[in-house]
């Protein structure tokens, strides 16, 4: 049973349009989330994340919706680049550090010059 | 700057073949993880270690057996190799208390044939 879902296996954008990055959840405890970004033939790295005590964050081009009546979040990219083409992974955990972070199955981003 | 290095980033086994995985990172951090990345699957744990000399189940630790000895190196074994185990495994390691704060290392590509 997936907790954390990446319904999207794959989108396809422009260079200089929105990427729109979408993850559910299931688990009410979950109140840390994450995004990392990984290359091929690279180990994923860290992107961006946001507690549950917000429902923004943001990072450069880089911004992460929550919405936790919905148990839902979004990673938007604005501009996107070429160079975000990449596999992204959502990730939720409990916040206090003693919960292994559950991924979901990846979306891969692929952004057209 | 934290530093994972795995040991292999391409390897061929023959199927019954013993195989060792060797991570080792440099932060001098407590915990320690393998993953496998296949396709649509995302990342899944294998085992994970919270101090030198324990270990602790995955989600899909079938198969597979770790070793730490020491503080900076995980090795992840595979008994007898079988071709469902060819995939991406990822290592990776986190401060003690805060196990969603993962880096990762580069990946071994593992091929059992």
């Amino acid at each position: 049973d997936q907790q954390v879902k990446q319904n999207s296996p794959s989108l396809s954008v422009q260079e200089g349009r929105i990427s729109i990055l979408n993850c559910d959840y299931t688990n009410s405890m979950f109140d840390y989330f994450l995004w990392y970004k990984k290359y091929p033939a690279e180990g994923p790295t860290f992107l961006i994340s946001i507690s549950s005590i917000k429902d923004k964050n943001e990072d450069g081009r880089f911004t992460v919706f929550l919405n936790k009546s919905a148990k839902h979040l979004s990673l938007h990219i604005v501009p996107s680049q070429p160079g975000d083409s990449a596999v992204y992974f959502c990730a939720a955990s409990v916040s206090g550090g003693s919960y292994i972070p559950t991924f979901g199955r990846g979306t891969s981003l692929i952004v057209h010059p | 700057d934290v530093k994972v290095t795995q040991s292999s980033r391409y390897l061929v086994k023959r199927t019954g073949e013993k195989v060792f995985l060797e991570c080792v990172q440099d932060m001098d951090h407590e915990n320690m993880f393998w993953y496998r990345q296949d396709p649509g699957l995302g990342l899944r744990l294998i085992y994970f270690s919270y101090d030198v000399k324990m270990k602790e189940k995955g989600d899909i630790p079938e198969g597979y057996s770790v070793s730490r000895e020491k503080k900076e190196r995980f090795s992840l074994i595979l008994e007898s190799a079988s071709t469902n185990q060819t995939s991406m495994y990822l290592c990776a390691s986190s401060p003690g208390g805060r196990f969603y704060e993962q880096y990762f290392g580069p990946g071994t590509r593992l091929t059992v044939t």
